[in-house]
């Protein structure tokens, strides 16, 4: 059956410091992989996308990463802060079809 | 949020009851969503529309129904035959092109008395 995995344990994690997150498919041929940030009570905002063919992608702190070899992606956020403190969500659709299945989030708690 | 006007923000039902949660975009957008969150859940795709008076069952169809009459609203009904409807629905848009990212709504919070 089709997963996506995320760890269900949250992040504690010294300000400044780096947050790595992991998200892990199977049964999937992923076109592309998104990732999203959920506050309680709010909807998801997009943060990233990255596409098969590529490796790694960067927004200002944020940077992810794809390995379709390993089924994974890795998000990463650079000196983090404790407004980074919330969910994060990783999305993923396959070739020709624009239904994105999500993972179940992993929250990150930054601590001052 | 931004453009996603998803109403009302909680919403109770009795048994038996249909309700209906709205959602409408001014973002111009041909492709809407809904999806259910249930706590520690991920989100499960409930119906979507690509196109006015067109749309499609997601994986968690049974007990909902909706309508896609204008390309601005896409309502939500949540039936009596949804047993189990105590959850988060979030309404989501996109324009509908491979690889676009989805916009969401600020969420109802849906709960049974």
């Amino acid at each position: 059956s089709q997963k996506i995995e995320q760890n269900s344990e949250a992040l504690n994690i010294q300000e400044g410091k780096t947050a790595t997150l992991t998200c892990n498919y199977t049964n999937y041929s992923p076109a592309y992989l998104q990732w999203y940030r959920q506050d309680p009570g709010r909807g998801p905002v997009f943060l990233l996308l990255i596409r098969e063919n590529e490796k790694e992608k960067r927004k200002e702190r944020l940077k992810v990463t794809f390995d379709t070899t390993l089924k994974q992606s890795l998000f990463h956020i650079t000196a983090s802060q404790p407004a980074d403190s919330a969910t994060y969500l990783c999305a993923l659709a396959s070739y020709g079809n624009n239904r994105l299945a999500f993972g179940k989030g992993n929250q990150v708690v930054v601590i001052p | 949020d931004g453009g996603i006007t998803q109403s009302p923000k909680y919403l109770f039902r009795k048994e038996g009851q249909n309700v209906t949660l709205s959602c409408e975009q001014n973002l111009n957008h041909d492709a809407m969503y809904w999806y259910r969150q249930d706590p520690g859940q991920g989100l499960r795709l409930i119906y979507y529309s690509q196109i006015v008076n067109d749309f499609q069952k997601g994986d968690i169809a049974e007990g909902y129904s909706v309508s896609r009459e204008k390309k601005e609203s896409f309502p939500l009904t949540v039936t009596s035959a949804q047993k189990n409807p105590t959850a988060f629905y979030l309404c989501a848009t996109s324009t509908g092109f491979e690889g676009e990212k989805l916009f969401f709504g600020s969420g109802t919070q849906l709960s049974v008395l």
